[in-house]
């Protein structure tokens, strides 16, 4: 079993909807819960990460982190053609940052 | 630098041949990580050094693989006698060290072995 779950998808949305990127996790020891966001051919780049359960917004995301369930999820609003890309979860423990398999993420016009 | 810089940016070879890929990262970043992405993937962890020691190299997958960073700063990740199974993105990421392991991603150097 990996240490983190992530359904690669593909997620296929309307312009505009609200969509919902999600995983799972086994181990307890992780601290600290990463968005990274890659687009074709280039490097994942940072969208947001939080330390505790509860949730953090930032402009059109929302991260959510429920740790008694070993679950986080990432929301975007009023999501947009520009948000098509592959959207990967990460989580700490110590100097390690292990990461899921990215969801790929394509949102019509 | 602005950013984390990696080169060469493509890079195709004959089966059996060493290649070498360097890192630049973000000046002043004292830990800086080596990370492979096979096409359908994840990221997997290869090396993590924290100014020029590796304290962590449990990713590296064959004694093949070697890499070393010097002055702090600039480093060579090396894969020698290459083997197609190789074939991948290679990404380094640089971090400030601040506890909470955010960690900036150069481009990549997309290796083909033929």
């Amino acid at each position: 079993q990996k240490e983190v779950e992530q359904d690669p998808g593909p997620l296929s949305v309307p312009e505009g909807a609200i969509v919902s990127l999600n995983c799972t996790y086994s181990n307890s020891a992780f601290q600290y819960f990463m968005w990274y966001r890659q687009y074709s051919r280039k490097g994942p780049e940072l969208l947001m990460y939080t330390y505790s359960s509860g949730n953090k917004e930032d402009g059109r995301f929302t991260a959510q982190v429920d740790k008694s369930s070993k679950y986080i999820s990432l929301f975007i609003r009023d999501s947009q053609p520009s948000d098509s890309a592959t959207y990967l979860c990460a989580m700490s423990r110590g100097n390690k940052l292990v990461f899921g398999a990215g969801t790929i993420l394509r949102v019509k016009s | 630098g602005a950013g984390v810089s990696q080169s060469p940016s493509n890079k195709v070879t004959e089966k059996g041949k060493d290649v070498e890929l360097r890192c630049d990262p973000i000046s002043g970043h004292t830990a800086l990580y080596w990370y492979r992405q096979s096409l359908g993937q994840g990221l997997e962890f290869l090396i993590y050094f924290q100014g020029n020691s590796a304290p962590d190299k449990s990713g590296l997958p064959s004694d093949r693989f070697s890499a070393e960073r010097t002055g702090g700063s600039v480093s060579t990740l090396t894969i020698q006698r290459t083997q197609q199974e190789d074939s991948a993105v290679y990404l380094c990421a640089s971090s400030s060290d601040s506890g909470a392991n955010v960690l900036t991603f150069g481009a990549g150097s997309r290796l083909t072995v033929l």
